[in-house]
């Protein structure tokens, strides 16, 4: 089952903050978070255990409410570096196969 | 020093034709993947293998098998190429949940 991000995309001006969503029908075992630049491959931000625990690292950070079955990845003082295309994987049962969804594209202006 | 590697980087090629696209990780992990990417940039897992041991076969037509011939290295064959085979075909390993993306394959199906 797919998870579903919002918003699709955001455009934000360098320093300003944002928010994005990766919510699940179903029960989660773990959260995964990628950004990917334009022709680049994903690039592994954090991941998100059962337990509700928030990571961070700079200024990016993450939250995890599984009995919602839902993230978000919280991006502040952005900077023009963070822009590109966010992805939260989902894994039901531990086995790390991953369920993407659809992204979230994210444009930093200066 | 790559980490993940794939070669060809782009592959142009007429339907019909058989195809394989290699992946090799120097990371020493366990488990190796393989994604489609398509034009509307949705991830969606192929195959998985842990230790030269397939784990994961989402549905994809059985034109397509993988092969690992060790750990470190995870072949993705082609068979009787189709229109709807192009996209971005990414190969990635992990050892703990985290996913390292190879640079990937653009592939396209004339």
């Amino acid at each position: 089952q797919q998870p579903v991000q919002s918003p699709q995309a955001v455009i934000l001006r360098e320093g300003e903050d944002a928010v994005i969503n990766c919510s699940s029908s179903k029960a989660l075992y773990s959260v995964h978070w990628y950004r990917q630049k334009h022709g680049e491959a994903p690039v592994f931000l954090m991941i998100l255990l059962k337990g509700g625990e928030q990571k961070g690292h700079d200024k990016i950070s993450a939250s995890f409410n599984e009995k919602k079955q839902q993230s978000s990845l919280y991006l502040t003082a952005s900077q023009l570096s963070y822009s590109g295309t966010y992805f939260c994987g989902t894994d039901q049962g531990g086995s790390e196969k991953l369920v993407f969804g659809k992204g979230t594209k994210l444009t930093v202006n200066p | 020093d790559t980490a993940v590697s794939q070669t060809p980087k782009y592959l142009v090629t007429q339907m019909g034709n058989d195809k394989s696209i290699k992946c090799e990780q120097n990371l020493g992990h366990d488990t190796m993947y393989w994604y489609k990417q398509d034009s509307k940039k949705f991830l969606k897992i192929m195959f998985s293998y842990n230790n030269k041991e397939l784990i994961i076969n989402e549905t994809v037509p059985n034109r397509f098998s993988p092969k690992s011939p060790d750990k470190a290295h995870l072949n993705l064959h082609i068979n009787s190429l189709e229109l709807g085979d192009s996209a971005v075909y990414f190969c990635a390993s992990s050892q703990k949940a985290e996913q390292y993306f190879g640079p990937g394959t653009r592939l396209t199906v004339t």
